[in-house]
């Protein structure tokens, strides 16, 4: 079954200590992208990465880093949690690119509240 | 940069038809798509359209663009209470990411 999986699913953290949040997908995509979802705002892209070992910012990197090594894995990565950075996250795949009309596929999401 | 506009609540009865509205800036979007999320849960594609076309139908979904005015909607017939969720619409502009909207809940009352 086709599957983006994201660990954990629900987290409460304090400010400061560093967390990583991992999403693994079973469909050797070539694209995995990382979001955050806030109420009014809704999906903002963290970073993306078109392959292994390539990635870049989205629209809202600021206090995030994000890995490639692997194509199957793309773990998100928060050094030093502040509140703000309380959202829900999620993890998306595809076989290439958005612009080219693949089906994307997301994870179940993350709840992240950082105190 | 490109931006995607939805109302941000709905409320229909059920048995009626629900349009859900969005609009977007920019007019080189390839690819439009509508994401439903239940609560508690993650996004799942309903249906997407390709830029070059005007309507596409679903079953009980149908998708109309109106590339002119940049509007984007997506008509649910014979709305349930199982249709009650948050509807995002999503373009992809650029080759690297999806541009959502804000979210439009929609509330089937019986």
């Amino acid at each position: 079954e086709a599957q983006v999986t994201q660990n954990p699913r629900y987290l409460i953290t304090v400010t400061g200590k560093k967390l990583t949040v991992t999403c693994s997908q079973n469909m050797n995509h070539e694209y995995m992208s990382w979001y955050r979802q806030d109420p009014g705002l809704g999906l903002r892209q963290i970073y993306y990465s078109m392959n292994v070992e390539v990635t870049d910012k989205g629209d809202v990197p600021e206090g995030y880093k994000v890995s490639r090594k692997e194509k199957r894995n793309f773990p998100l990565i928060l050094e030093s949690p502040s509140p703000n950075q309380t959202s829900l996250y999620f993890c998306a795949s595809s076989y290439q690119t958005p612009y080219s009309g693949n089906t994307i596929y997301f994870g179940e999401g993350s709840w992240l509240t950082v105190v | 940069g490109e931006d995607v506009e939805q109302s941000l609540f709905l409320s229909v009865r059920e048995g009626d038809s629900s349009v859900i509205n969005c609009t977007y800036t920019d007019s080189s979007s390839t690819y439009l798509y509508w994401y439903k999320q239940e609560p508690g849960a993650g996004l799942q594609l309903l249906t997407y359209i390709f830029s070059n076309m005007d309507m596409k139908q679903d079953q009980r979904l149908t998708v109309l663009l109106n590339k002119k005015d940049k509007h984007l909607s997506l008509r649910i017939a014979d709305t349930q209470t199982g249709d009650s969720a948050i509807y995002f619409c999503a373009e992809s502009y650029t080759a690297s990411k999806l541009t959502f909207g804000t979210g439009t809940r929609l509330q089937v009352t019986l």
